[in-house]
């Protein structure tokens, strides 16, 4: 079955780095780019940028340049967002999605559950 | 930035056809695709490019992208069609999303 796997739900301290992880399942990872997308409380979908696991090309969100990094193991099929420099406007769910290549052209044809990540002291 | 604007909230009854828009500045003159997400679960692509129907989708579901709207419209409504539904295009590189409107089917 072609679906993204991503843990339930992670807890931070402010000021700590949380890693996500997003393993891609029925399909090769690296043949398609993939996308992070998060929505916190009472707000819209936010896109942050995107990972070509094949080639390790990126690009991120302007708004989150700097404090975000995708990385990936084609070995283990599996994206990872690291997102540092937490603060209570980081609280919200975090999804992986894919797109084909070149990225930044076509919608998002796959998603995951959704992540929570909660930032709290 | 390029920005979408979605109803907040759309309420409809059983059989009814829904309407769900999209507005942007000429966003015409862009591709718009639209994600359906129901409570608790993952977000699913219902139209792309403007119109375009994934095969798993029902033929109910069709999209229409003209001037400064884009709409999604849902027909012969059913209790299943309840969820939050969101617009997205692509400017200057950047992913690009509407507010999202919850669609409530009595």
């Amino acid at each position: 079955q072609v679906q993204l796997v991503q843990p339930g739900a992670d807890v931070k301290e402010p000021g700590a780095a949380v890693r996500v992880s997003c393993k891609a399942a029925g399909y090769t990872l690296s043949m398609y780019a993939m996308h992070w997308v998060r929505q916190a409380p009472g707000q819209s979908l936010e896109w942050m940028g995107w990972i070509i696991a094949g080639s390790g090309s990126t690009k991120y969100s302007p708004r989150l340049q700097g404090r975000v990094t995708f990385t990936s193991d084609t070995s283990a099929n599996t994206g990872y967002m690291e997102l540092r420099s937490l603060t209570s406007e980081d609280t919200g769910v975090y999804y992986c999605t894919r797109e084909g290549t070149p990225p930044g052209l076509d919608a998002f044809d796959l998603w995951g559950q959704g992540t929570m990540v909660t930032v709290s002291s | 930035s390029y920005e979408l604007t979605q109803p907040l909230s759309l309420t409809m009854a059983l059989g009814q056809t829904a309407r769900i828009t999209c507005g942007g500045n000429n966003i015409g003159a862009k591709s718009v695709h639209w994600y359906q997400r129901k409570a608790g679960q993952a977000p699913v692509l219902v139209i792309y490019r403007d119109s375009r129907r994934p095969s798993e989708i029902p033929e109910r579901f069709s999209g229409s992208n003209s001037g400064n709207t884009a709409t999604l419209t849902i027909s012969r409504l059913q209790a299943g069609d309840e969820a939050d539904y969101f617009c997205q295009v692509w400017d200057s590189n950047t992913g690009v999303f509407g507010g999202g409107t919850k669609l409530t089917v009595l």
